[in-house]
């Protein structure tokens, strides 16, 4: 069975300083995992995906997650957040082609 | 070139009503699906398609029956809406990455 927790339901950020979002996860086989992003009012977008290859996987708008299996986690950073990136962010694990599991989400502002 | 594009994008009805929600995607995947998007913004898949057959189906009301016309598309329909039915569904497709379309939020008064 896989599933998601993430660690924190609101995140409020100022500005030019780095975010963190935190994730971990559960799953009986090598997992796949994404983070996805939701704008209000909006569909999902993938920002990166970890597939078993580098551990350290880079994204769109400048985040980064590092895979780590000895903690089963997989957190998302980005080194200056920026007013764009207030919106709703999903950590996902699939075990197979066929079923993502969501986690319940974090939401971030950014303060000015 | 939309890649999943599901119509429409809002819906209002009342209780008892049936609707329709569709979907179509243009990247020539082989599986599609339906998620939906509770109040509390969390995500449950709902159905699962491969090749036009049902390979996930996560123990929904069978007032909600998907249809796949082809591998191309994904169409849900819903009996005798209820007010729990109000959420935002998603439609997506996968083939090794998954493609969200931009979900359709039914409203039933």
């Amino acid at each position: 069975a896989q599933s998601v927790t993430q660690l924190d339901s609101h995140v409020s950020v100022s500005e030019g300083t780095p975010v963190l979002l935190r994730c971990n996860y559960s799953s009986s086989y090598s997992p796949s995992l994404f983070w996805y992003v939701q704008h209000p009012n909006k569909g999902l977008q993938l920002l990166l995906k970890y597939t078993s290859a580098a551990t350290l996987v880079k994204g769109i708008n400048g985040f980064e997650a590092e895979f780590k299996k000895s903690e089963t986690s997989f957190h998302l950073t980005k080194p200056s957040a920026h007013m764009s990136d207030a919106a709703e962010y999903f950590c996902v694990v699939s075990d197979n082609d066929y079923k993502l599991s969501f986690g319940a989400g974090t939401t971030v502002t950014v303060r000015a | 070139d939309t890649a999943v594009s599901q119509t429409p994008k809002y819906l209002v009805t009342q209780m008892g009503n049936d609707k329709s929600i569709k979907c179509e995607q243009n990247l020539g995947h082989d599986t599609m699906y339906w998620y939906k998007q509770d109040s509390k913004k969390f995500l449950k898949i709902m159905f699962s398609y491969n090749n036009k057959e049902l390979i996930i189906n996560e123990t929904v009301p069978n007032r909600f029956s998907p249809k796949s016309p082809d591998k191309a598309h994904l169409n849900l329909h819903i009996n005798s809406l209820e007010l729990g039915d109000s959420a935002v569904y998603f439609c997506a497709s996968s083939q090794g990455s998954f493609t969200f379309g931009s979900g359709t939020r039914l409203t039933v008064v």
